[in-house]
């Protein structure tokens, strides 16, 4: 069974320039998430999909991140304009079932990460 | 305060040495998850738990939910058991991210 895909791994921007991201989660996966983990902390949510509709994205902060997942399956998140703090690794998981139901909390996968450096 | 807390932030043992690494939680909970990260690479999920005990090889998780508490313990451990251990809790919405214990075992 093929994992979660991201890409790129790496990506070196300057301030105020643009990046995106992409992920494509396990085949049949309804959740995907997108998390960032700046060095030395646990990962942080920035937005949850259930297909694709946002389920949660109250920490995703919108006047410079988007991400959406038009087709319920692959998704892209865009940070523009990028500043220095963005600097983290940008993680994106999928689970079978919607984890907002008490009897369904479904196995967590994650991609390998996406490594933002801001300089 | 963080709803969940790990302790301890950092630990160094000994090849063979049995590891406990804690995670307590504030919130009200579904289910538990212990993920592993290696240095450089991606999060694997180790267990997930909603109650009791799970074993897996010489990884064994606990849970108490009465007293909002998890352990992660890992027997005769091995320089490859190096890595961070995250414990993350889903709270009925979303998940919540303790900040990691940094494991490293010396031969």
């Amino acid at each position: 069974e093929a994992g979660v895909a991201q890409s790129p791994r790496y990506k070196i921007i300057e301030k105020r320039q643009s990046v995106a991201f992409w992920c494509n989660p396990i085949s049949g996966h309804a959740t995907l998430y997108w998390y960032q983990q700046i060095l030395g902390q646990g990962p942080k949510l920035l937005i949850q999909f259930q297909n694709n509709g946002v389920v949660d994205d109250s920490q995703l902060p919108k006047d410079r991140f988007s991400a959406e997942r038009l087709k319920g399956v692959d998704s892209t998140l865009k940070i523009q304009p990028a500043k220095l703090e963005d600097s983290a690794v940008y993680l994106c998981a999928s689970s079978l079932v919607y984890l907002g139901q008490i009897s369904n909390t479904g196995e967590l996968f994650f991609g390998e990460g996406s490594r933002l450096t801001v300089l | 305060k963080n709803e969940v807390e790990q302790s301890p932030q950092n630990l160094t043992a000994q090849e063979g040495e049995f590891i406990t690494i804690n995670c307590s939680y504030s919130v009200g909970i579904s289910a538990l998850h212990w993920l592993q990260q290696h240095p450089g690479g991606g999060i694997v999920s180790l267990f997930m738990l909603s109650s009791g005990k799970k074993k897996h090889g010489r990884l064994i998780a606990t849970i108490n939910i009465q007293e909002k508490h998890s352990s992660l313990h890992i027997t005769a451990s091995h320089p490859r058991d190096s890595a961070v251990y995250i414990c993350a809790v889903h709270d009925g919405n979303k998940l919540v991210f303790g900040a990691g214990t940094i494991l490293r075992v010396k031969s």
